[in-house]
């Protein structure tokens, strides 16, 4: 059974260019988790996704940042006009959809580094 | 005061030691208790998930949790040089919206 996979595992963009990071839950997975990690920092929630739903998005900053999960394909975070303290690793993760079954499960990360 | 305080380290412990790591925590709400192991430039591994509170083992490792004082722990046994990594722990009231401790950095010395 194949993991979370997020793609790409690393991606370059300059000052005010639009970062798309990727992520397929596993499978049997229709739950999903954005989270950030700020270099010497823990990991921060910032957005819960089930399908064509966002659930809670209280940690997802106000301006540049949005998510989606649509009924087909992956989960995706999007940052519009990216700036310098936008560099971190993205880490997506899902939990089962069975009931009683609230276990997150976590992808290898996508690593921002904005220019 | 941060909602998860975890002792960020670095610990180093001989190889075949037995390894004990906490967090405590004030939110009273929580109520699902989980321990990731991170090796560097990689993704959190879930190791153990427990609700409310109580001990629960798998292989080497024990995690337990105390709600009356706030404090969850994680104990590895006969400790290997692979088990060297940041060790994370998390928690919620309602295991979606995860609140991570800052992590521990753990070596093993052979």
């Amino acid at each position: 059974n194949a993991g979370v996979m997020q793609n790409p595992r690393h991606l370059v963009r300059r000052r005010g260019q639009e970062a798309r990071l990727r992520c397929s839950p596993m499978k049997g997975h229709s739950h999903v988790y954005w989270y950030r990690q700020l270099p010497e920092e823990g990991l921060k929630f910032m957005v819960y996704l089930q399908k064509e739903n966002i659930i809670d998005e209280s940690g997802m900053p106000k301006e540049r940042f949005s998510a989606e999960f649509p009924k087909e394909g992956p989960s995706i975070l999007r940052i519009q006009q990216v700036v310098r303290g936008d560099s971190a690793a993205y880490f997506c993760a899902s939990s089962p959809t069975e009931q009683g079954r609230n276990e997150q499960y976590f992808g290898p990360g996508t690593r921002l580094t904005v220019t | 005061q941060k909602e998860v305080e975890q002792d960020p380290g670095p610990l180093s412990v001989p190889e075949g030691a037995i390894v004990s790591l906490n967090c405590t925590y004030s939110n009273s709400a929580f109520q699902y208790f989980m321990w990731y192991r991170q090796y560097s430039r990689k993704g959190p591994e879930l190791l153990m998930y427990t609700y409310s509170s109580g001990n629960k083992e798998d292989g080497r490792f024990t995690a337990q949790v105390d709600k009356s004082s706030k404090y969850i722990s994680l104990f590895i046994r006969d400790s290997q040089p692979s088990d060297s990594a940041t060790y994370l722990c998390a928690m919620a009231p309602r295991a979606q919206k995860l609140v991570f401790g800052q992590g521990t950095r753990l070596t093993i010395n052979p």
